[in-house]
């Protein structure tokens, strides 16, 4: 069966500390994998994977693949209390005719003052 | 940036009644647009994909007749809840992705909050 598992499900920190985000996939015909982040409405694109081994970064986020391994990693430096959000992983796949995205449960990360 | 929109953000309506809500993508033409629900403390469920012009493809689980999905154009699909129940209380939320190279993210729109009484 097809699947994304994310861990941690929950984080605690303090501010600037680091944390890494796991998230591993069993999907049929993987096209991408993207990670959200979502505070109280709908998630918002954070980065999209699609290559192993290739860094993305933005600010103080970046993010890696490995498709040989099928997981990805997400880390958050120097942590703020913005960054307190549920952090979502979702694989595209094209199993069938047609794609389809496979989310994660989420890892809920909460930065404390 | 590429912006989705849902209309109406929030909606409460009785049971046995149909609620329609749309997903309009801005500035650019979405070929594709997903249908999600948000469960309380749960991720996003994929209820359908819709592609311009065609049927949409329904997850398994979800009632087709029930969740009526039009993406009549490149810019504008709808959701409607027919009969709704308040088991269909729910964030409702839609993604766009547009065609071409390059541009293969999905945009998310801002949610609809059903409540069913």
């Amino acid at each position: 069966e097809d699947k994304v598992v994310q861990s941690p499900l929950s984080l605690v920190v303090h501010e600037g500390d680091t944390v890494t985000l796991n998230c591993s996939y069993e999907v049929t015909n993987f096209r991408s994998l993207l990670w959200y982040k979502q505070e109280k409405k709908a998630p918002t694109f954070l980065f999209m994977l699609t290559s192993s081994g290739i860094e993305k970064k933005s600010g103080r986020l970046s993010s890696i693949l490995d498709k040989k391994e099928l997981f990805s990693i997400l880390n958050i430096t120097a942590t703020q209390t913005g960054d307190s959000a549920v952090y979502l992983c979702a694989v595209e796949a094209n199993p069938y005719d047609f794609n389809k995205f496979y989310f994660g449960s989420g890892t809920k990360l909460n930065v404390k003052p | 940036g590429a912006v989705v929109s849902q209309h109406p953000s929030r909606v409460i309506c009785k049971s046995g009644t149909s609620v329609k809500i749309e997903c309009r993508s801005l500035d650019f033409q979405a070929t594709t647009m997903f249908w999600y629900r948000q469960f309380p403390k749960k991720s996003l469920m994929l209820m359908a994909t819709s592609n311009e012009g065609s049927k949409a493809t329904y997850e398994q689980g979800v009632e087709k007749d029930k969740f009526l999905i039009n993406h009549a154009s490149l810019t504008l699909s709808t959701l409607t809840v027919t009969s709704a129940h308040p088991e269909d209380s729910s964030f409702y939320i839609c993604s766009a992705r547009g065609s071409g190279t390059g541009f293969y993210e999905q945009y998310f729109g801002p949610g609809t909050r059903l409540t069913v009484t």
